[in-house]
């Protein structure tokens, strides 16, 4: 177990919906990553907070946002959804240098 | 073409087999991660290195800077084994990852 938990685990969502999903990083770990995994790929970078602000981001529109916490724990916000936004969404904690990261079990999200 | 290439993109193999998965990248990097995804979907970190070799029970993985290239050997597999491996390179910063396509391994027993 890697100390890096993310909620919900399954969610169901219906296109043009708002969804939420949570991220508790491992003790310590001031960097957290999002990915998303469509089935049958390798993960995607979104973007990537570090004490609490937005340090890099992947090839995905505005409707994708996070947020960064004092206590470091993160969200990843999806607007507007879309049925290509049916994934797997991962979080990854780390410390900011050429570390070790730290995966969650991921949230499967599914939008009918 | 992908900045980062496994081979095979699938592996099926009878228990006690060794195993090798190959990793190709394209550009510069400071370390390379392997990873196993099962089933579920949870990723676990396997290795991180940036030079050399690394042995972790019956998991081996090298890595040849100058070539690009790495490879994760399972030695005496396992059913247990069976997931789907990645190898991933930082880019952009040290946990910005790009990853492989993965490598499906199936151990029959």
């Amino acid at each position: 177990e890697t100390g890096v938990t993310q909620s919900p685990t399954h969610l169901i969502k219906t296109r043009g919906q708002q969804v939420t999903l949570r991220c508790s990083s491992q003790s310590g770990h001031n960097t957290v990553s999002w990915y998303q995994q469509a089935l049958g790929q390798g993960p995607q970078f979104i973007f990537q907070y570090y004490r609490e602000e937005e340090n890099g981001r992947g090839n995905f529109p505005p409707r994708f946002s996070g947020l960064q916490f004092p206590n470091y724990s993160s969200e990843l916000n999806v607007n507007a959804l879309e049925l290509d936004d049916s994934a797997l969404y991962l979080c990854a904690s780390s410390l900011p240098r050429d570390t070790e990261a730290f995966f969650g079990q991921g949230t499967r999200l599914t939008v009918v | 073409k992908n900045e980062v290439e496994q081979s095979p993109q699938n592996l099926t193999a009878q228990e006690g087999e060794f195993i090798t998965i190959n990793c190709s990248y394209s550009v510069g990097i400071s370390a390379l991660h392997w990873l196993q995804q099962h089933p579920g979907g949870g990723i676990v970190s396997l290795f991180m290195l940036s030079s050399g070799k690394k042995k972790h029970g019956r998991l081996i993985a090298t890595i040849n800077i100058q070539e690009k290239h790495s490879s994760l050997h399972i030695t005496a597999s396992h059913p247990r084994d069976s997931a789907v491996y990645i190898c991933a390179v930082p880019r952009g910063g040290a946990q910005k990852l790009v990853f492989g396509q993965g490598t499906r391994l199936t151990i029959n027993p």
